[in-house]
């Protein structure tokens, strides 16, 4: 089945790191992303990873794929103000089409 | 470069009445997706169409949706007639060809159907 999950909030202060977690349930997926979702914007893909890879790393942003728990993390160092916005994973359940999870909301304070 | 164009942003019909939405992807993207984004939710796949061929649209409620891509750029979503339940954000997205991975989203058109 196509099951992706989420919490759906977090709240860091600024300057902390933010771990947004995901898991999924279709082990036949072959990329995993995250996207970013500003108020009234569009999706912003920030990452992705491959399923044969458990870490990619791209500036402040850290991927931590479990593939054998199905879980997937984006670790974001030095979260600031700017990085607030709804946080979505996604699988590609070995397809062309984008499995959603239900979004979490990462709230940054000073 | 331009990105993913959507109109319109904003979308107030009564419902039983018909509605459109038109997506311009990006120049060369030979793949384009229509998704559902309910308040809350994550995006639903509606409808994907490499160039003008749709091969999945199998989320897509056809009694009342429907959807081209004459030329396999533009596209329009249409939606006859609206219920209350179609009050959402519906997200066109595009991506280049062999490279699945990077889709990129318009802004999207809310609509909201009272």
């Amino acid at each position: 089945g196509e099951d992706v999950e989420q919490s759906l909030f977090l709240s860091v202060r600024e300057g902390d790191s933010s771990v947004i977690n995901c898991t999924y349930t279709d082990s036949s997926s072959t990329y995993l992303y995250w996207y970013k979702q500003e108020p009234g914007a569009g999706l912003q893909l920030l990452t992705y990873i491959f399923s044969n890879m458990d870490m990619k790393q791209d500036q402040r942003l850290t991927v931590l794929l479990n593939k054998k728990d199905k879980h997937l993390s984006l670790r974001i160092a030095d979260t600031q103000t700017g990085d607030s916005a709804i946080y979505f994973c996604a699988e590609d359940n070995n397809t062309d089409k984008l499995i959603f999870g239900t979004g979490t909301r990462l709230q940054v304070f000073p | 470069e331009a990105g993913v164009v959507q109109s319109p942003r904003y979308k107030i019909i009564e419902k039983k009445q018909p509605v459109a939405f038109w997506c311009n992807p990006i120049s060369g993207h030979n793949t384009l997706y229509w998704y559902r984004q309910n308040l809350g939710q994550g995006p639903e796949l509606l409808i994907r169409y490499e160039n003008e061929e749709a091969v999945d649209d199998s989320q897509l409620p056809k009694d009342r949706f429907s959807a081209e891509r004459l030329k396999g750029v533009d596209s329009t979503l249409k939606i006859q007639p609206a219920e209350l339940g179609d009050s959402a954000v519906y997200l066109c997205a595009s991506s280049p060809p062999e490279v699945n991975t990077e889709a990129f989203f318009g802004q999207g058109t809310r609509l909201t159907v009272v």
